[in-house]
């Protein structure tokens, strides 16, 4: 079966530093694609970056990273110079090439909340 | 760039009714979903459509039907609401199936 686990329930970081979020994932699959969304206060979910299984540079988009480390099954996310409206809840989620390729596995989520 | 709109933002409806929501995107995408989003938890997916007039069940699909009669738009239909259901129905879109998934601001829906 496949799951996302995101064991950070939230974090608070002060404006301007570097934070990472982390996620675990399992998958049976070979080839697999891995995404982080941030649910803004009014709802909207936003697509931030996404990252390839097959693919073993990091992704980077703007001032968020990915820190992918496929034997560990892991994709934190990172982002730089935090602020004030990064506060969010950040989801990761993983989508695999077998059973049901259109369905995204969402983790719980991780409230950041980017203090002035 | 595009842009995914859902109908109503705020649904109220009564205890057996039938309800409906709408979600249109202007990005030409083929693949449309439903997720619901209960709180506290993450996003699950209802139904699928992957193009015009095709409809794909997804984990929770039981106590909804879907409709996807042109390709930018899909509706859901919750078929009997129960009492106390409180959740966020988002729709999202794909250029294909395999592909970044977009989403819509969400319909939220209150059944009293």
């Amino acid at each position: 079966a496949q799951k996302v686990t995101q064991t950070q329930t939230s974090i608070s970081v002060m404006e301007k530093t570097t934070v990472t979020m982390d996620c675990v994932y399992e998958t049976q699959d070979s080839s697999y694609f891995l995404f982080w969304y941030k649910q803004t206060a009014s709802g909207e979910i936003v697509f931030l970056i996404r990252q390839d299984s097959y693919k073993k540079e990091n992704a980077t988009v703007g001032h968020y990273s990915l820190n992918f480390q496929k034997p560990k099954s892991s994709i934190g996310l990172i982002i730089t110079a935090t602020q004030i409206e990064d506060s969010a809840v950040y989801f990761c989620a993983m989508r695999g090439l077998t059973g049901n390729t259109r369905k995204l596995i969402f983790g719980l989520g991780t409230t950041l909340q980017v203090q002035p | 760039g595009g842009i995914i709109t859902q109908t109503p933002k705020f649904l109220i409806g009564q205890e057996g009714q039938k309800l409906t929501l709408k979600c249109q995107q202007n990005f030409n995408h083929d693949t449309m979903y439903w997720y619901r989003q209960d709180s506290g938890k993450g996003l699950r997916l209802i139904y699928y459509s992957i193009t015009e007039n095709d409809l794909q069940k997804g984990d929770l699909s039981e106590g909804y039907d879907a409709s996807r009669e042109k390709k930018s738009s899909f509706s859901l239909t919750v078929t009997s609401a129960q009492k106390n259901e409180m959740a966020v129905f988002l729709c999202a879109s794909s250029i294909h199936s395999q592909d970044t998934q977009y989403f819509g601001p969400g319909t939220r829906l209150l059944v009293l």
